[in-house]
């Protein structure tokens, strides 16, 4: 089936450091997400994309926090600087419709120090 | 956004009989509900959905309830097998507007 695909898997780095998390959606998707999940717990939402614009994003979303998706390419969450409460797997979705369904990639595991 | 709730976090069944999973949402305008299976150290993964113009939907052993009025929905697996423990999550959106927002859970295990 339709594969989203995530880069890195895993990255550790400093706190203070930027860090950019990249996605690979689904070919033909038009909208793309970020969530947030910490230990296996719920599923939080940060931000929906589409169109070359923020849609919606949530509180978690902070001023740290961008994302873009240049020329078709990767679809990136980028957070600079990075704080030791970003320490979570990040699971990149992508969805034909606007809230419609979604497939997840495989997540990146951030650990920040 | 949308913010659903879901009990139980967690739950524990005997291989072979049912398990049930409940989910309320609060935005009366939200008409897709997804279920996601997630198993550790994996992504969510689509189990079922079920859109507003219908009130139950099953596919195989997974049985989904709708009931707009209550604004509720439910998943239910019938005769469970251990293959089935895994975490779950309900979500609910609003199709062409708002991302699915996630419920907090449920632990499913299931016992031989």
């Amino acid at each position: 089936g339709p594969k989203v695909l995530q880069i890195p898997s895993h990255q550790i780095i400093d706190m203070g450091q930027m860090v950019t998390l990249n996605c690979d959606p689904v070919s033909n998707h038009l909208y793309f997400y970020w969530y947030k999940q910490i230990l296996g717990q719920q599923m939080e939402f940060l931000v929906n994309f589409y169109n070359g614009k923020v849609m919606e994003k949530s509180k978690l979303f902070k001023d740290q926090f961008s994302v873009e998706r240049p020329d078709g390419s990767y679809f990136t969450l980028k957070i600079q600087p990075t704080a030791l409460e970003d320490s979570a797997v990040y699971f990149c979705a992508s969805s034909f419709l606007g809230g419609g369904e979604q497939y997840f990639g495989p997540g990146t595991r951030l650990t920040v120090l | 956004g949308e913010q659903v709730e879901q009990l139980p976090s967690i739950l524990r069944v005997q291989e072979g009989s049912s398990a049930s999973i409940n989910c309320s949402y609060e935005d009366s305008a939200s008409n897709y509900f997804p279920w996601y299976k997630q198993e550790p150290g994996e992504n969510p993964k689509l189990i079922i959905d079920i859109r507003s113009n219908m009130e139950r939907k099953q596919i195989q052993e997974l049985i989904v309830l709708l009931d707009k009025k209550a604004k509720r929905f439910s998943l239910h697996i019938t005769d469970t097998q251990p293959g089935d423990s895994a975490m779950y999550f309900c979500a609910a959106s609003v199709n062409n507007n708002n991302a699915p927002r996630f419920g907090a859970g449920t632990k499913l295990s299931v016992k031989p």
